[in-house]
């Protein structure tokens, strides 16, 4: 099977502009996570989607939002960008909502905020 | 909120030295335990998981992991470090929801040839 997916990997934008990054799970997952991924941070978690429903967010501002599709790809977009929001941004996927379900992480996308 | 603390954030060893890499979490409750490493320039990827059973764990590559519920913590090891064992390590919990994994910030590893 082919693994997650997200384009682009490298992205540069200025402060103001709005973002949007995609990611393709693992074919037959249903269920995607996106990270925010900065030295020192760790991973600090986004939200995640099921069935193109938002179940759980993190503690971000609402300048973060994201939707799934019905073929479960999803998308997350970065309003009104700061320069902190530059990061590596994770998107991980894992076939349901089941506690021991294993994520499977993508190569993530590079942005960068001048 | 869970937490979760990876207190050593950059180890070096020579190859061939013993590794342990501590992991406290802050949940009270029954937990899932996992560990992932990202090598340069790699995805992150599944070290190895505790649910339930025996609290000593095996992964992939030689590590293992032991859960101590009484001190909250999942500590990684392995007897003897490889230069291809360089890499950051992460933590992560979640609290049998499922719905939400909490990460540690990370542990860099570098081994010395």
């Amino acid at each position: 099977k082919a693994g997650v997916t997200q384009t682009p990997r490298y992205l540069i934008k200025t402060r103001g502009q709005q973002v949007t990054l995609s990611c393709s799970p693992i074919s037959g997952h249903r269920s995607v996570s996106w990270y925010q991924q900065t030295p020192g941070q760790g991973l600090q978690f986004l939200f995640e989607y099921f069935s193109e429903t938002q179940r759980n967010k993190g503690n971000f501002p609402g300048r973060f939002s994201g939707r799934q599709f019905s073929n479960s790809r999803s998308e997350m977009n970065v309003s009104t960008l700061e320069l902190g929001d530059s990061a590596l941004y994770l998107c991980a996927s894992r076939p349901g909502q089941g506690s021991t379900d294993t994520q499977y992480f993508g190569p993530g996308t590079r942005l960068t905020v001048l | 909120a869970q937490s979760v603390s990876q207190h050593n954030h950059h180890v070096i060893l020579s190859e061939a030295a013993s590794l342990e890499l501590g992991c406290n979490y802050s949940y009270g409750g029954t937990v899932n335990l996992f560990w992932y490493v990202q090598y340069p320039g790699q995805h992150l990827q599944l070290l190895l998981k505790y649910f339930s059973g025996d609290p000593l764990v095996k992964g992939i590559k030689g590590f293992e992991a032991e859960f101590i519920k009484s001190k909250f913590s999942f500590n990684l090891r392995k007897p003897s470090v490889q230069w291809s064992d360089t890499a950051e390590y992460f933590c992560a919990v979640n609290d049998r929801t499922g719905n939400q994994f909490y990460f540690g910030t990370g542990t860099s590893l570098t081994v010395i040839p």
